[in-house]
């Protein structure tokens, strides 16, 4: 199991907004940022948002992230079909003294 | 530009050690802003951070002492070690015991400072590894 809690899978037509959550502990996200990552399938994961809702450039503003205690979510607004892709929140955990990954999150675009 | 290249063998057996290669362009392995990273993702699974490791300011550093300028996923920790060569502008991993469950992509990724509140910004393609008899 992934120290960060994350939905295996999540779904949207074309245009929807879907939201995927990030659930982690005060020794982790109630404690330091949250980066999300972008992976396409057969790629590198991709940075796609730093210090919970920082956007780096070239990252649409389609995508968007927000924390709230313990708990960190990704939005995707107007989906497209090019979004379709595993999604990873990350952060660092105080209690195992590195790095830690959310499971991951399947997004597909019905 | 900044570029990682990842570089190691595909295949090996059960037992056997593996030795992979992060060379690094664009950017000096020395930089007190990053930290250099491995993260690994078994075939249709999640990501898996290995481990990290920072070039230190201090001249005295001894790259054979595996515990400075390092940090390890506590559950590889054991079979784990992260090493830097500067002249190179390289960095390594190494892995020993090999089963099975080591199968997997190796990323090497740069990682912003500060250590615990930056991100990941680069990563290479990725390297399989296979482990099988």
């Amino acid at each position: 199991q992934s120290v960060l809690t994350q939905p295996p899978s999540a779904s949207g037509t074309p245009g929807q907004r879907v939201t995927i959550s990030c659930s982690g502990s005060t020794s982790n996200i109630g404690a330091y940022p949250v980066n999300w990552y972008q992976q396409l399938p057969g790629t590198a994961p991709k940075l796609l948002i730093y210090s919970d809702n920082q956007r780096p450039s070239g990252v649409p503003d389609r995508f968007s992230g927000s924390k709230s205690g313990t708990s960190a979510s990704l939005a995707v607004s107007g989906l497209q079909s090019e979004d379709e892709a595993d999604y990873y929140c990350a952060s660092w955990d105080d209690s195992l003294n590195g790095r830690v990954f959310g499971g991951g999150t399947k997004l597909t675009v019905l | 530009q900044l570029q990682l290249r990842g570089s190691g063998p595909g295949l090996l057996k059960p037992s056997e050690t593996l030795s992979l290669t992060c060379t690094v362009s664009g950017v000096s392995i020395r930089s007190p802003s990053y930290t250099w990273d491995w993260i690994r993702q078994p075939p249709g699974k999640g990501l898996e951070w290995i481990g990290s490791l920072y070039y230190p300011q201090s001249t005295s550093y001894n790259p054979s002492l595996k515990s400075r300028n390092t940090y390890y996923n506590p559950s590889l920790k054991s079979r784990v070690t992260l090493s830097v060569d500067p002249s190179k502008n390289q960095f390594s991993l190494t892995v020993t015991s090999l089963t099975a469950a080591d199968t997997a992509v190796y990323y090497c990724a740069r990682h912003s400072r500060p250590i615990r509140s930056g991100y990941f910004d680069y990563w290479d393609q990725g390297t399989l590894v296979t482990v099988s008899s």
